[in-house]
Formats: C-alpha cells, structure tokens, sequence
C-alpha cells in the first residue's frame, strides 16, 4: 500500500489570500499523480493528473507541480474565493501487478473566509 | 447526462444484516471502484474492477463482496462480517482502470448500522 500523506489537514485563509499545500508520496515506484477537489455536499471532481518530474499543470487560479524524485507535489491556489472552499484530495498510483490502483490521501480541507 | 449513480443516499440497517450498495454508471467505463471514507481518513479503496466478470481485493476488502456482471453495475454487499459498517462509501468509475486515468464519482451513500 502507498503511504500518501497531504499537508495541512485543514487551512482557513483570507478572501485574496495564495496558499498552497503540499501532497507526499514515495519516490520509489511511482506511475502517476491526482489531485480532486471535493465541495461539500457533492462528489470530488478531478482538477490534474501528473506523470512526469517536473510537471506543472494549471486551471485558472490552481496550479500544481510534481517533483517525482523527492516525491512530492505542490498544489497552488492564487487568490483564494469564497467557492475554492473544498477538500484538495491528492491520490498516487504504482504498478500492482496488470492493474494500478490509487491511493488517496487524507485531504486538505480549505476554508476561504469572505 | 453522462454519470454515475449511486442509491440509496442514506441507508439504515440493523447490526448483523447484509445490505447491498447500488453503483450504476453510463459513461461506458470499463473501470469501477468502491471506496470507503471514515472521518480523518482517506479514501480506502475496498474493490476495483477493470473488466466485466472480473474484480480484485483493495485495501480494505475483508466483510465485503462485489459483483461485475454488467459493464455498468458494480454492486457492493456489506456482509455481517464486516465489523465496522457505518461509513460514507463513494463508487467511481474511469475509462480503463491505469494509474493515469481521471476517476469519476458517484454522489455517494452514507450508511449507518445501528
């Protein structure tokens, strides 16, 4: 089983506010990185998936970056809004014998105040 | 509309029966995965499927079974075995079950065992 560890659990930050948090994953072995946005009351919703060190993906206000050789990704929020309020999941996947599964972190839960 | 559904949304069950979770996708996927979330915790994956007919364990497969006999249902079975039933279970499905590929969500069931 993958050991995915997300930081920080939750975040409360200032309408306007960048943050950022961060995924963890063990460099060895690594096929494949994801990260979800979860909104309360609804299912969680892909935002990027990753592959290759160095990738950096973005949508709008996000953005992420994966560095495969310390294994880890960064996942970027510029001007936080009242609506970026969710839970950032982050989810990694190595080869497992003919099918690779994914295993899921913990989850930031980001709050934006108004 | 393309999606997955899941029913009921909420469920109620007395300790020592079994109760079968329904998961229906017509996004044509061939992938489907059962998840399960406890507060504090990730999504643990219980079983996946990436072909009709066939499935494997997740992490977290003692007291569960699953079935794939059509393309577009993968239903769970919670069985007396499983001796911590109460949870929010989440299904997904994806295009063809690699490390790569965007899962998608169904809205959900909490169950609750009393």
């Amino acid at each position: 089983i993958l050991n995915v560890e997300q930081s920080p659990q939750s975040l409360h930050v200032q309408e306007g506010d960048s943050t950022n948090f961060t995924c963890s994953f063990p460099s060895s072995n690594f096929y494949a990185l994801h990260w979800y946005r979860w909104e309360t009351a609804k299912s969680p919703e892909a935002l990027f998936v990753m592959t290759l060190n160095g990738d950096e993906k973005k949508k709008g206000r996000i953005s992420a970056t994966l560095n495969t050789k310390e294994g880890y990704s960064y996942l970027y929020i510029k001007g936080s809004q009242p609506e970026d309020s969710a839970t950032y999941l982050c989810a990694a996947s190595d080869p497992v014998g003919g099918y690779q599964k994914v295993t899921f972190g913990t989850g930031t839960k980001l709050q934006v105040i108004p | 509309d393309g999606g997955i559904t899941q029913s009921p949304k909420y469920l109620f069950r007395k300790e020592g029966q079994n109760v079968t979770l329904s998961c229906e996708q017509n996004l044509n996927h061939d992938a489907m995965y059962w998840y399960r979330q406890d507060p504090g915790q990730g999504l643990r994956l219980i079983y996946y499927s990436q072909i009709v007919n066939d499935f494997q364990k997740g992490d977290i497969a003692e007291g569960y079974s699953v079935s794939r006999e059509k393309k577009e249902s993968f239903p769970l079975t919670v069985t007396s075995a499983q001796k911590n039933p109460t949870a929010f279970y989440l299904c997904a499905s994806s295009i063809s079950g690699f490390g790569t590929d965007t899962q998608y969500f169904g809205p959900g069931t909490r169950l609750t065992v009393l």
